[in-house]
């Protein structure tokens, strides 16, 4: 079946440590986005990429990095940067103008 | 850019009553509105959309109405079930741009 996988489900980071969350698709979707989900608020755009090898800023990029070197995949990267990294954070993809298809989450955690 | 707001945050009803989500938008260019389920711990799912070239779209129990005049749509659920209990996000876009969220409606259906 076709759809997108994010990994690890559960991460938990150390402070002034990098951690990249995975995401794949196989639905041959062109754009990707990833969100950030805090308690009792909507989703926040962090980056998104409408081609491979291109990406722009979303509302909250600070602290943060992407890339997209094949189709399929978007990883995003939280870096030291982000000083307030806990939150679960969604990967999504899009085909022309349907609506998104949404991965399971990865929650993040400082330790 | 766009701007949605969404009401209530949080709705309880009885089973077998009907719940009625509402959202307003600010762009006229929007033209795509869809509606999100989520559950706990979960990515979120599709439910029904809707495009601005209609007013009303019907699924079983749910529907969604589409007012462009007054820049607002809404999410009908009918004869609940504990099973609709979820947090719901409506959305507003336009072709090729990114989506805007609302801040969520967290529904419990009580049985």
């Amino acid at each position: 079946d076709g759809g997108i996988t994010q990994s690890p489900k559960y991460l938990f980071r150390k402070e002034g440590q990098n951690v990249t969350l995975s995401c794949e698709q196989n639905l041959n979707h062109d754009a990707m986005y990833w969100y950030r989900q805090d308690p009792g608020q909507g989703l926040r755009l962090i980056y998104y990429s409408q081609i491979v090898n291109d990406f722009q800023k979303g509302d909250i990029a600070e602290g943060y990095s992407v890339s997209r070197e094949k189709k399929e995949s978007f990883p995003l990267t939280v870096t030291s940067a982000q000083k307030n990294p806990t939150a679960f954070y969604l990967c999504a993809s899009r085909r022309d103008s349907y609506g998104y298809t949404f991965g399971s989450g990865t929650r993040l955690t400082v330790v | 850019g766009e701007n949605v707001e969404q009401h209530p945050s949080t709705l309880s009803v009885q089973e077998g009553d009907s719940a009625v989500i509402k959202c307003t938008y600010s762009d006229s260019a929007s033209n795509y509105f869809p509606w999100y389920k989520q559950e706990l711990g979960k990515g979120p799912q599709l439910i029904i959309d809707i495009r601005s070239n209609v007013g009303e779209k019907k699924d079983q129990r749910i529907a969604v109405t589409l007012n462009k005049t007054a820049k607002h749509f809404s999410l009908h659920i009918t004869e609940t079930q504990p099973e609709d209990s979820a947090v719901y996000f409506c959305a507003a876009t336009y072709t090729g741009n990114q989506f805007y969220f609302g801040t969520g409606t967290s529904l419990t259906v009580i049985p």
